[in-house]
Parts: C-alpha cells; sequence; structure tokens
C-alpha cells in the first residue's frame, strides 16, 4: 500500500544540524510533487517546504529559508530535509507529505498522503 | 502571505447533526482551497481538495464549497469518529507557499 515513513528525528542542541528522511513506497515517487509540514507540539500545521517531481523546483517557508534544504532521491525513492542552524522553535513533529499533483509547483495543490511523523526536539 | 482563518475555533454538536466550518482567506485562493481532518495522535487526513472534491475513500457525508476567499466545509450527518480538528490549506502563486488555517476543534456535546 502507498505508505511514507520518516526517520532522522531526535533531540539536538540550539544551533546544530539533523537530517530527516522519508522513505516512499506503494506508488511512482519520481512521478509526484513532496512536501514537509511540521507542527509544534499543541499547535497547528505549518508547511516547511515543497519539491517538484523531479528536483528543479524547490520552495521554503519563511520561517526556514536559508536553513533547511530540501532534496530527493528518486533512485531511492527517498525525500530528504536537512535542516542547519536549528533553533528552539523548530521543535515539533515533522511530517513528509505526498502532493496529489504530478506536474511542477502549479499542480501541487494538496497534501493526500502523510507519513507517521518524526519528532525534532532542539533544546540545550 | 495569504492569511487563512477558521471559525468556529470550537463547534460543539451531537453526533447525528450537521456542521459547518468556516474557512476565510485574506485574498483570492481561486479553487485551491484543501481541508484535512487530524484525531489526536495522528496524522492529518486529506478530505477535500479544489474546494470541492472528495478525496480517495471520504465519506459523502463530507462536502465542500466555495471559491475566492470563502469556503465551507459541511459534515452532513455527524458520526462519533468525525470529532476531531479540521484544517483548510491554500496555495499561492506567489510568493510560493502553502498556508494553513488555524483550526477548528469539531467536539461532542
Amino acid at each position: 500500500q502507498v505508505q511514507l515513513v520518516e526517520s532522522g528525528g531526535g533531540v539536538v542542541q540550539p544551533g546544530r544540524s539533523l537530517r530527516l528522511s522519508c522513505a516512499a513506497s506503494g506508488f511512482t515517487f519520481s512521478s509526484y510533487g513532496m512536501h514537509w509540514v511540521r507542527q509544534a507540539p499543541g499547535k497547528g500545521l505549518e508547511w516547511v517546504a515543497v519539491i517538484s517531481y523531479d528536483g528543479s523546483n524547490k520552495y521554503y517557508a519563511d520561517s526556514v529559508k536559508g536553513r533547511f534544504t530540501i532534496s530527493r532521491d528518486n533512485s531511492k525513492n527517498t525525500l530528504y530535509l536537512q535542516m542547519n542552524s536549528l533553533r528552539a522553535e523548530d521543535t515539533a513533529v515533522y511530517y513528509c507529505a505526498k502532493d496529489k499533483g504530478q506536474g511542477d509547483y502549479g499542480d501541487l495543490n494538496a497534501f493526500d498522503i502523510w507519513g507517521q511523523g518524526t519528532m525534532v526536539t532542539v533544546s540545550s | 502571505e495569504i492569511v487563512l482563518t477558521q471559525s468556529p475555533a470550537t463547534l460543539s454538536l451531537s453526533p447525528g447533526e450537521r456542521a459547518t466550518l468556516s474557512c476565510r482567506a485574506s485574498q483570492s485562493v481561486s479553487s485551491y482551497l484543501a481541508w484535512y481532518q487530524q484525531k489526536p495522535g495522528q496524522a492529518p487526513r486529506l478530505l477535500i481538495y479544489d474546494a470541492s472534491n472528495r478525496a480517495t475513500g471520504i465519506p459523502a457525508r463530507f462536502s465542500g464549497s466555495g471559491s475566492g476567499t470563502d469556503f465551507t466545509l459541511t459534515i452532513s450527518s455527524l458520526e462519533p469518529e468525525d470529532f476531531a480538528v479540521y484544517y483548510c490549506q491554500q496555495r499561492s502563486n506567489w510568493p510560493p507557499g502553502y498556508t494553513f488555517g488555524q483550526g477548528t476543534k469539531l467536539e461532542i456535546k
């Protein structure tokens, strides 16, 4: 079945780095846009980043621009989020999500499959 | 940045009643509006995309309507499993990005 499994979360000190991974299965990963979405404890959803099906287009939320990098390896069916210069306010559950659309940014409108999430805690 | 405002923040209803949830955008989002359901400890689930299209496997009691700046999610007759938090979400043309509303908690009365 269609599945996304995140990994790589944990506790990290402010200013340090962490890389999250998201392993995809059950669909043609290389055909779909992919996202990272986060949720701070007890708070709502915040979109983090999107990458097009072929990795040619990437966009970020202002809150992470210049610190986080989204990437993908279509040969490994895996999505990544490299997080640098982490701050306390980055503490959240991080979800990877598949977009319903298969084209470039203009076709990516809704997140139809979600992983179970991985917790990132930034604390000294 | 387009801001999505959901109302009410909390909605208290009984099973079998009709639920109407609102999402208002600070500027037009055309029909690029989606709705999600999230239960405690779970990932969100897509209910509605492009304002009015039900996602795969979503029961017919869920429906979406609206365009431009005003959108509605309607649950025609509440089932016990429908009590959860609901979020709307939009995609911006420029600057590129997505935003979620702050959520509506649907609780049992």
